[in-house]
């Protein structure tokens, strides 16, 4: 079993559409969980990051983690045709360097 | 500006030939590391470093060295590259602080002929 798992996609939604991005992990030492983006030809960008259980919002997207299901969830609101990337999740630990991301999920908003 | 610099961007290479693909950031962070990613496969870390001459093996470090004598520093070296490392490598960087943004560099296609 791989450490995180995600849906690979592709996801294609309308413009305006709530988009909800999934991830599941086994390992729970790691003690934060990541979101980043990823258009294409450029390396990966951080969009949020959280080290709890709950929600936490940053404008259009909030990240959710269920450390309990070991779940983590990005959603996007009100998407645009600006967020068509790969969106990563990415499990880390803060005492070392290691980070271990999900295979990613290719979204498309048409406008 | 903050960034991470990768040299170089593209190469073709054949099997057995020896390369070195830098990595340099400007922001005096302890982490680096090296990452590469295939399709369906995502990103996966090759190796990591915490500081200077503390490094250690990610998921995937057969037939990779790395060494980080400098902090700002981190070179990626294929003693003997063969096909299976055709892949696109990235390099990123952060600070040891809690939550820091990982940086990461543009990008390094590599082709194994």
């Amino acid at each position: 079993q791989k450490e995180v798992e995600q849906d690979p996609g592709p996801l294609s939604v309308p413009e305006g559409a709530i988009v909800s991005l999934n991830c599941t992990y086994s390992n729970s030492a790691f003690q934060y969980f990541m979101w980043y983006r990823q258009y294409s030809r450029k390396g990966p960008e951080l969009l949020m990051y959280t080290y709890s259980s709950g929600n936490k919002e940053d404008g259009r997207f909030t990240a959710q983690v269920d450390k309990s299901s070991k779940y983590i969830s990005l959603f996007i609101r009100d998407s645009q045709p600006s967020d068509s990337a790969t969106y990563l999740c990415a499990i880390g630990s803060s005492n070392t360097g290691k980070l271990i991301f999900g295979q990613g999920t290719t979204l498309q908003v048409k406008p | 500006e903050a960034q991470v610099t990768q040299n170089p961007r593209y190469l073709i290479t054949v099997t057995g030939k020896k390369l070195t693909v830098t990595c340099s950031q400007n922001m005096n962070h302890e982490y680096m590391s090296w990452y590469r990613q295939d399709p369906g496969l995502g990103l996966r870390q090759i190796y990591y470093s915490m500081n200077v001459e503390v490094t250690d093996k990610g998921d995937v470090p057969e037939g990779y060295k790395v060494s980080r004598k400098e902090k700002r520093n981190f070179p990626l070296i294929l003693e003997s590259p063969s096909p299976n490392q055709t892949s696109l490598y990235f390099c990123a960087s952060r600070s040891s602080g809690r939550g820091d943004t990982q940086y990461f560099g543009p990008g390094t296609r590599l082709t194994v002929l």
